[in-house]
Protein backbone atom coordinates (compact mmCIF):
# COMPACT_ATOMS: atom_id res chain seq x y z
CA UNK A 1 0.00 0.00 0.00
CA UNK A 2 1.69 3.58 -1.02
CA UNK A 3 2.36 5.17 1.83
CA UNK A 4 4.08 9.17 1.92
CA UNK A 5 6.12 10.52 4.84
CA UNK A 6 7.32 14.08 5.06
CA UNK A 7 10.74 14.69 6.94
CA UNK A 8 12.41 17.48 7.59
CA UNK A 9 13.77 20.47 9.99
CA UNK A 10 10.73 21.60 12.86
CA UNK A 11 12.71 24.69 13.41
CA UNK A 12 13.46 27.08 10.79
CA UNK A 13 14.57 30.53 11.45
CA UNK A 14 13.20 33.56 10.04
CA UNK A 15 14.11 35.00 7.01
CA UNK A 16 15.82 31.57 6.05
CA UNK A 17 14.65 28.68 3.90
CA UNK A 18 12.20 25.96 4.75
CA UNK A 19 12.63 22.60 3.27
CA UNK A 20 10.89 19.24 3.45
CA UNK A 21 10.91 15.99 1.54
CA UNK A 22 8.16 13.56 1.05
CA UNK A 23 9.18 9.90 0.49
CA UNK A 24 6.55 7.96 -1.07
CA UNK A 25 6.92 4.08 -0.42
CA UNK A 26 4.88 0.77 -1.40
CA UNK A 27 4.39 2.28 -5.33
CA UNK A 28 6.82 4.65 -8.01
CA UNK A 29 5.85 8.57 -8.07
CA UNK A 30 6.86 8.14 -11.90
CA UNK A 31 2.94 7.26 -12.67
CA UNK A 32 1.19 8.65 -15.40
CA UNK A 33 -2.03 9.18 -13.54
CA UNK A 34 -1.02 11.18 -10.69
CA UNK A 35 0.79 14.31 -9.14
CA UNK A 36 2.24 14.97 -5.73
CA UNK A 37 1.42 17.74 -3.92
CA UNK A 38 2.15 19.81 -0.87
CA UNK A 39 -0.53 21.42 1.56
CA UNK A 40 0.04 23.31 4.82
CA UNK A 41 -1.77 23.90 7.68
CA UNK A 42 -1.38 26.95 10.42
CA UNK A 43 -1.88 26.13 14.30
CA UNK A 44 -5.76 26.25 14.55
CA UNK A 45 -6.09 27.34 10.70
CA UNK A 46 -7.48 26.03 7.61
CA UNK A 47 -5.37 24.08 4.34
CA UNK A 48 -3.87 25.57 1.97
CA UNK A 49 -2.89 24.17 -1.37
CA UNK A 50 1.01 24.95 -2.12
CA UNK A 51 1.72 23.30 -4.92
CA UNK A 52 2.09 20.36 -7.13
CA UNK A 53 4.22 18.56 -9.45
CA UNK A 54 4.38 16.00 -12.04
CA UNK A 55 6.93 13.15 -11.98
CA UNK A 56 8.26 14.52 -15.56
CA UNK A 57 9.34 17.68 -13.66
CA UNK A 58 6.34 20.32 -14.22
CA UNK A 59 4.97 22.61 -11.66
CA UNK A 60 1.92 24.22 -10.65
CA UNK A 61 1.85 26.74 -7.70
CA UNK A 62 -0.46 29.32 -5.66
CA UNK A 63 -0.18 32.18 -7.02
CA UNK A 64 -0.46 33.58 -3.38
CA UNK A 65 3.42 31.21 -2.48
CA UNK A 66 4.61 31.54 -6.13
CA UNK A 67 7.56 33.98 -5.40
CA UNK A 68 8.94 31.88 -2.63
CA UNK A 69 8.72 28.18 -3.45
CA UNK A 70 10.01 25.50 -5.44
CA UNK A 71 8.62 22.08 -5.28
CA UNK A 72 11.13 19.14 -7.42
CA UNK A 73 11.18 15.37 -7.98
CA UNK A 74 13.42 12.90 -7.11
CA UNK A 75 12.30 9.99 -9.58
CA UNK A 76 15.48 7.87 -8.42
CA UNK A 77 14.67 8.29 -4.78
CA UNK A 78 10.86 8.13 -5.57
CA UNK A 79 11.10 11.75 -3.43
CA UNK A 80 9.60 14.97 -3.74
CA UNK A 81 11.02 18.14 -2.13
CA UNK A 82 9.41 21.77 -1.25
CA UNK A 83 11.73 24.85 -0.25
CA UNK A 84 9.93 28.01 1.13
CA UNK A 85 12.27 31.11 0.89
CA UNK A 86 11.82 33.79 2.78
CA UNK A 87 10.03 32.29 5.75
CA UNK A 88 8.41 34.68 8.49
CA UNK A 89 6.19 33.41 11.61
CA UNK A 90 3.51 33.10 9.09
CA UNK A 91 4.76 30.15 7.42
CA UNK A 92 4.36 28.25 10.89
CA UNK A 93 2.38 25.48 9.95
CA UNK A 94 2.03 21.45 9.74
CA UNK A 95 3.12 20.71 6.21
CA UNK A 96 1.54 17.67 4.50
CA UNK A 97 2.32 15.87 1.10
CA UNK A 98 -0.24 14.29 -0.34
CA UNK A 99 -0.68 12.02 -3.54
CA UNK A 100 -3.32 14.10 -6.47
CA UNK A 101 -5.11 11.89 -8.33
CA UNK A 102 -5.69 13.82 -12.17
CA UNK A 103 -6.02 10.62 -14.93
CA UNK A 104 -6.41 11.26 -18.31
CA UNK A 105 -9.26 10.42 -20.82
CA UNK A 106 -7.80 10.51 -24.77
CA UNK A 107 -9.66 10.79 -27.95
CA UNK A 108 -8.05 10.42 -31.20
CA UNK A 109 -7.42 13.59 -31.16
CA UNK A 110 -6.89 15.12 -27.65
CA UNK A 111 -6.93 13.94 -23.81
CA UNK A 112 -8.54 15.58 -21.00
CA UNK A 113 -8.56 15.44 -17.12
CA UNK A 114 -11.25 13.32 -15.56
CA UNK A 115 -10.83 14.52 -12.28
CA UNK A 116 -8.29 16.47 -9.51
CA UNK A 117 -8.30 15.25 -5.96
CA UNK A 118 -5.87 14.67 -3.08
CA UNK A 119 -6.69 10.81 -2.56
CA UNK A 120 -3.47 10.02 -0.29
CA UNK A 121 -2.24 11.82 2.57
CA UNK A 122 1.31 12.04 4.20
CA UNK A 123 0.58 12.79 8.27
CA UNK A 124 2.25 16.01 8.16
CA UNK A 125 5.26 17.48 9.69
CA UNK A 126 5.08 20.96 12.01
CA UNK A 127 7.43 23.32 10.86
CA UNK A 128 8.32 26.15 13.37
CA UNK A 129 9.84 29.65 12.42
CA UNK A 130 11.54 31.40 15.31
CA UNK A 131 14.49 32.48 15.87
CA UNK B 1 -8.74 36.19 -6.14
CA UNK B 2 -11.90 33.90 -6.27
CA UNK B 3 -12.80 32.69 -2.67
CA UNK B 4 -14.06 28.90 -2.03
CA UNK B 5 -17.08 29.21 0.84
CA UNK B 6 -17.99 27.24 3.02
CA UNK B 7 -20.20 27.80 6.81
CA UNK B 8 -17.87 28.45 9.49
CA UNK B 9 -20.08 25.70 11.37
CA UNK B 10 -23.39 23.68 11.53
CA UNK B 11 -24.65 21.44 14.15
CA UNK B 12 -26.51 17.91 14.05
CA UNK B 13 -28.58 15.78 16.18
CA UNK B 14 -27.64 12.21 16.27
CA UNK B 15 -29.14 10.15 13.66
CA UNK B 16 -29.80 13.29 11.77
CA UNK B 17 -29.08 14.88 8.24
CA UNK B 18 -26.70 17.56 7.53
CA UNK B 19 -25.71 19.35 4.14
CA UNK B 20 -23.03 21.56 4.02
CA UNK B 21 -22.25 23.47 1.19
CA UNK B 22 -19.00 24.85 -0.61
CA UNK B 23 -19.61 27.95 -3.46
CA UNK B 24 -17.65 30.68 -4.75
CA UNK B 25 -17.47 34.14 -3.90
CA UNK B 26 -18.18 34.55 -7.66
CA UNK B 27 -20.11 32.25 -10.02
CA UNK B 28 -21.46 29.10 -9.53
CA UNK B 29 -19.92 25.92 -8.65
CA UNK B 30 -20.54 23.01 -11.60
CA UNK B 31 -18.94 19.94 -12.31
CA UNK B 32 -16.48 20.91 -14.00
CA UNK B 33 -14.47 22.28 -10.82
CA UNK B 34 -14.17 18.41 -9.89
CA UNK B 35 -15.32 19.46 -6.36
CA UNK B 36 -13.97 17.08 -3.40
CA UNK B 37 -15.00 16.64 0.09
CA UNK B 38 -11.83 16.16 3.29
CA UNK B 39 -13.04 15.45 6.92
CA UNK B 40 -10.10 16.43 9.12
CA UNK B 41 -10.36 15.59 13.40
CA UNK B 42 -7.76 17.72 15.26
CA UNK B 43 -4.31 16.03 15.45
CA UNK B 44 -5.09 14.19 12.35
CA UNK B 45 -4.45 14.57 8.36
CA UNK B 46 -7.29 14.89 5.91
CA UNK B 47 -9.29 11.96 5.26
CA UNK B 48 -10.75 11.92 1.58
CA UNK B 49 -14.58 11.34 1.53
CA UNK B 50 -16.20 12.43 -1.67
CA UNK B 51 -14.17 13.05 -5.36
CA UNK B 52 -15.78 14.11 -9.02
CA UNK B 53 -18.88 16.11 -6.97
CA UNK B 54 -20.05 13.01 -5.85
CA UNK B 55 -17.64 9.91 -6.05
CA UNK B 56 -16.93 8.28 -2.63
CA UNK B 57 -13.61 7.30 -2.06
CA UNK B 58 -12.50 4.09 -1.06
CA UNK B 59 -14.26 2.62 2.35
CA UNK B 60 -16.25 5.70 2.68
CA UNK B 61 -19.61 4.99 4.33
CA UNK B 62 -22.71 5.51 1.84
CA UNK B 63 -24.08 7.47 4.43
CA UNK B 64 -21.31 9.94 3.20
CA UNK B 65 -23.10 11.61 -0.46
CA UNK B 66 -21.82 14.67 -2.46
CA UNK B 67 -23.89 16.59 -5.05
CA UNK B 68 -24.15 19.93 -6.81
CA UNK B 69 -27.30 21.95 -5.48
CA UNK B 70 -28.63 24.85 -6.95
CA UNK B 71 -24.57 27.08 -7.60
CA UNK B 72 -22.79 24.97 -4.96
CA UNK B 73 -21.47 21.72 -4.16
CA UNK B 74 -22.66 19.82 -1.23
CA UNK B 75 -21.40 16.82 1.11
CA UNK B 76 -25.03 15.17 2.61
CA UNK B 77 -24.22 13.41 6.20
CA UNK B 78 -27.05 10.87 6.74
CA UNK B 79 -27.59 9.36 9.70
CA UNK B 80 -24.57 11.55 11.54
CA UNK B 81 -22.63 9.93 14.24
CA UNK B 82 -20.74 10.95 16.77
CA UNK B 83 -17.40 10.06 15.16
CA UNK B 84 -18.46 12.66 12.58
CA UNK B 85 -18.04 15.72 14.60
CA UNK B 86 -14.85 16.71 12.49
CA UNK B 87 -14.10 19.58 10.46
CA UNK B 88 -14.95 19.53 6.20
CA UNK B 89 -13.28 21.03 3.80
CA UNK B 90 -13.90 20.89 0.17
CA UNK B 91 -11.44 21.52 -2.45
CA UNK B 92 -12.35 22.59 -6.17
CA UNK B 93 -10.19 22.80 -8.89
CA UNK B 94 -9.73 26.21 -10.93
CA UNK B 95 -8.00 25.29 -13.72
CA UNK B 96 -3.99 24.52 -14.59
CA UNK B 97 -3.08 22.78 -12.46
CA UNK B 98 -4.79 25.31 -9.48
CA UNK B 99 -6.74 23.51 -6.15
CA UNK B 100 -8.23 25.64 -3.80
CA UNK B 101 -9.43 24.77 -0.34
CA UNK B 102 -12.45 26.16 1.20
CA UNK B 103 -12.08 27.88 4.53
CA UNK B 104 -13.97 24.80 6.33
CA UNK B 105 -16.62 24.03 8.66
CA UNK B 106 -16.59 22.47 12.01
CA UNK B 107 -19.50 19.96 12.65
CA UNK B 108 -20.59 19.55 15.77
CA UNK B 109 -22.84 16.07 16.29
CA UNK B 110 -25.42 16.84 20.01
Amino acid sequence: QLQLQESGPGLVKPSETLSLTCTVSGGSISSSSYYWGWIRQPPGKVLEWIGSIYYSGGTYYNPSLKSRVTISVDTSKNQFSLKLSSVTAADTAVYYCARLEAPNRCSSTSCYTLYWYFDLWGRGTLVTVSS
Amino acid sequence: QTVVTQEPSFSVSPGGTVTLTCGLSSGSVSTSYYPSWYQQTPGQAPRTLIYSTNTRSSGVPDRFSGSILGNKAALTITGAQADDESDYYCVLYMGSGMMVFGGGTKLTVL
